[in-house]
């Protein structure tokens, strides 16, 4: 089965810096990878999905890269605000998969100080 | 309007009670999951549901008893709770019309079930 790895597992930036979040996957069959922004007391929230047929994804001030050779991509949030503080979730999903079934990493916490 | 929704969002129970917790989707989609959310963030999946079928369930105790009345709801009963079983509960939907369709998932607001 698919195995999603993420790294760092903590991330402590200043106000304005970019933070970057890797992650790693094993099933060369997947082509979905979703991330999710999880706030403290909320469910993980969709903010940008890249799928196979693209390298890069941008919107606003998060960006997304795939290189699916070396089969890992890659969150980057530039101009980072205090409100972007929370845990970050990377997933994989193979749709042969039984179920088309999301396989997560295990989160990022990030951390921006005003 | 609240696309995922569950009940309740707090719930403090002994160990050894049967406990229930709801959820429900306006968003019209055909498949919904439960996912396990332990005291390290970790998201483990438990069940999938598409059409009130069941598509996957990932070594769960079978304490655990999902259950779908119709296509807009999942609910999760467990039996006999244990210590262990204290985690957030998280719920969710998509709507995969074919095996090759990229699968969004939306998620509720979740369940902290705490088990004393």
């Amino acid at each position: 089965g698919e195995n999603v790895e993420q790294h760092p597992s903590t991330l402590s930036v200043q106000e304005g810096d970019s933070a970057v979040i890797k992650c790693t996957y094993s099933d060369s069959a997947s082509n979905y990878f979703p991330w999710y922004k999880q706030e403290l007391g909320k469910g993980p929230q969709l903010i940008i999905d890249i799928r196979s047929n693209v390298g890069e994804k941008k919107d606003q001030r998060i960006a997304v890269t795939l290189n699916k050779t070396a089969k890992h991509f890659s969150l980057h949030i530039t101009e980072t605000q205090p409100e972007d503080s929370a845990v970050y979730f990377c997933a994989a999903s193979n749709p042969m998969s039984a179920g088309n079934m999301l396989t997560f990493g295990g989160g990022t916490r990030l951390m921006v100080k005003p | 309007d609240t696309a995922v929704s569950q009940t309740p969002k707090y719930l403090v129970t002994q160990m050894g009670n049967d406990k229930s917790i709801k959820c429900e989707q306006n968003l019209g989609h055909d498949t919904m999951y439960w996912y396990k959310q332990d005291s390290k963030k970790f998201l483990k999946i438990m069940f999938s549901y598409n059409n009130k079928e069941l598509i996957i369930n990932e070594t769960v105790p079978n304490r655990f008893s999902p259950k779908s009345p119709d296509k807009a709801h999942l609910n999760l009963h467990i039996n006999s709770l244990e210590l262990g079983d204290s985690a957030v509960y998280f719920c969710a939907s998509s709507q995969v019309l074919a095996l090759s369709h990229y699968n969004e998932q939306f998620f509720g607001p979740g369940t902290r079930l705490t088990v004393l």
